[in-house]
């Protein structure tokens, strides 16, 4: 047990509606990492929050969005699904920035479809 | 980041040690090397970290050679639950971008 929590482990949906993907980081870390998984693209990297606060974005698109809650969970929302946004949504944590080679640990994600 | 090279699959036999190389000539000196692994869409789980020294903990050892271009995860005896995709990453010490960015990485099948 990673000690990140995902919920809904899975969710179907269909095509132009709108879900939110929750996550729990570890007790204590600060950061919190969001990855999309399907299959023909292996795990990519969405977004990173820290504190409260946006730190990287990676390959998200504009009908998704994030934000992390002062209690640290996170919330991940996906609109305007499309069949093409299919996939494993994985969250991630890791302590504050001054542990800077700490890893990330993983979450066991939320399977999203899209029909 | 640097980027890593590792075979795409490998096989194991049960009980022997698994060997799983990776390639990461570019890797500069702040860089370190992470290793994953996911198995069957489960997340990826942490396995273990380094620098420029030889790392081991319960579940693995790292071996990073002297120039630091490569590195081995060895499993030192598999079982078929390391049946499982493992990716080798590298990742800088600093800056504020702290995401891990995944490769293809080698499956790795355990044979009974």
């Amino acid at each position: 047990d990673s000690g990140v929590t995902q919920t809904p482990k899975h969710l179907i949906t269909a095509t132009g509606q709108r879900v939110t993907l929750r996550c729990s980081p570890r007790s204590g870390d600060l950061s919190v990492y969001w990855y999309q998984q399907s299959l023909d693209q292996g795990l990519q990297f969405l977004i990173q929050y820290y504190n409260g606060e946006e730190r990287a974005k990676g390959n998200i698109l504009e009908r998704f969005s994030a934000q992390q809650f002062p209690d640290l969970h996170s919330e991940l929302n996906l609109s305007s699904l499309e069949l093409g946004d299919s996939a494993l949504y994985f969250c991630a944590s890791s302590p504050w920035e001054g542990q800077l080679a700490s890893p990330l640990h993983f979450g066991n994600g939320t399977r999203l479809t899209v029909t | 980041d640097a980027k890593t090279t590792q075979p795409p699959s490998m096989d194991c036999a049960e009980g022997r040690a698994a060997n799983l190389p990776c390639n990461h000539s570019t890797i500069s000196g702040n860089e370190y090397v992470y290793w994953y692994r996911q198995i069957h869409s489960q997340g990826p789980q942490y396995i273990i970290h380094g620098l420029k020294n030889n790392e081991t903990n319960e579940m693995a050892s790292l071996i990073i050679t002297e120039d630091r271009k490569s590195s081995t995860l060895i499993l030192p005896h598999a079982t078929l639950r390391d049946t499982a995709v493992y990716y080798c990453i590298v990742r800088p010490r600093g800056g504020s971008a702290r995401q891990l960015t995944f490769g293809s990485g080698t499956q790795l099948t355990v044979l009974p």
